[in-house]
């Protein structure tokens, strides 16, 4: 099956600084790949994602890179505010119609972002 | 947007008992919705495959006797930890993912505490 790394476990920059987390993925069949935040007890919420047919994707301060061929995609995130403190979260997927398959995480990265 | 329903949030419970968690997908059917548990500082970790109109598909080390997972309806999918003891204590989120190449929405999670 699938293995997703992340690293780093844990992150922390200045306000204003950008914020650089990066996975691997196992399984060349993997085709979709999300980001999730999720802040201390609530549920993980889709920041962006990026599917195999694009190298990256922006959704304004958050981007997305994807290398198929090395197997590992990354979040960028620029000029970080504190409310992107929270943990972060890639996940892998193949992607077929009627949504049956399943996402495989990463471990998390913690980010801090401090004043 | 799509959103799921999960509850009840929270519930503390003595060994041995059974615990019901509910799973509905409000403005969109699903025919697959994933169980996942997440430990204190740690990745979410994939149950089970909750299948409409057929058995779940677990994980490798899920023991599919202990946690109980029925797909009654294309919006609604339960999780049954039955005898629960204190080391099932975890947060508890389902998802779902509507059709096409729509993204995996989250629940708000179930903290389940067994005492």
């Amino acid at each position: 099956g699938e293995n997703v790394e992340q690293h780093p476990s844990t992150l922390s920059v200045q306000e204003g600084d950008s914020a650089v987390i990066k996975c691997t993925y196992s399984d060349s069949a993997s085709n979709y790949f999300p980001w999730y935040k999720q802040e201390l007890g609530k549920r993980p919420q889709l920041i962006i994602d990026i599917r195999s047919n694009v190298g990256e994707k922006k959704d304004q301060r958050i981007a997305v890179t994807l290398n198929k061929t090395a197997k590992h995609f990354s979040l960028h995130i620029t000029e970080t505010q504190p409310e992107d403190s929270a943990v972060y979260f890639c996940a892998a997927s193949g992607l077929v119609t009627g949504g049956g398959n399943k996402l495989t995480f990463g471990t998390g990265t913690q980010l801090k972002v401090e004043l | 947007g799509a959103v799921v329903s999960q509850h009840p949030s929270r519930v503390i419970c003595k060994s041995g008992t059974s615990v019901k968690i509910e799973c509905r997908s409000l403005d969109f059917q699903a025919t697959t919705m994933f169980w996942y548990r997440q430990f204190p500082k740690q990745s979410l970790m994939l149950m089970a495959t909750s299948n409409e109109g057929s058995k779940a598909t677990y994980e490798q080390g899920v023991e599919k006797d202990k946690f109980l997972i029925n797909h009654a309806s294309l919006t609604l999918s339960t999780l049954t930890v039955t005898s629960a003891h204190p080391e099932d204590s975890s947060f508890y989120i389902c998802s779902a993912r509507g059709t096409g190449d729509s993204p995996l929405h989250f629940g708000n999670g179930t903290r389940l505490t067994v005492t």
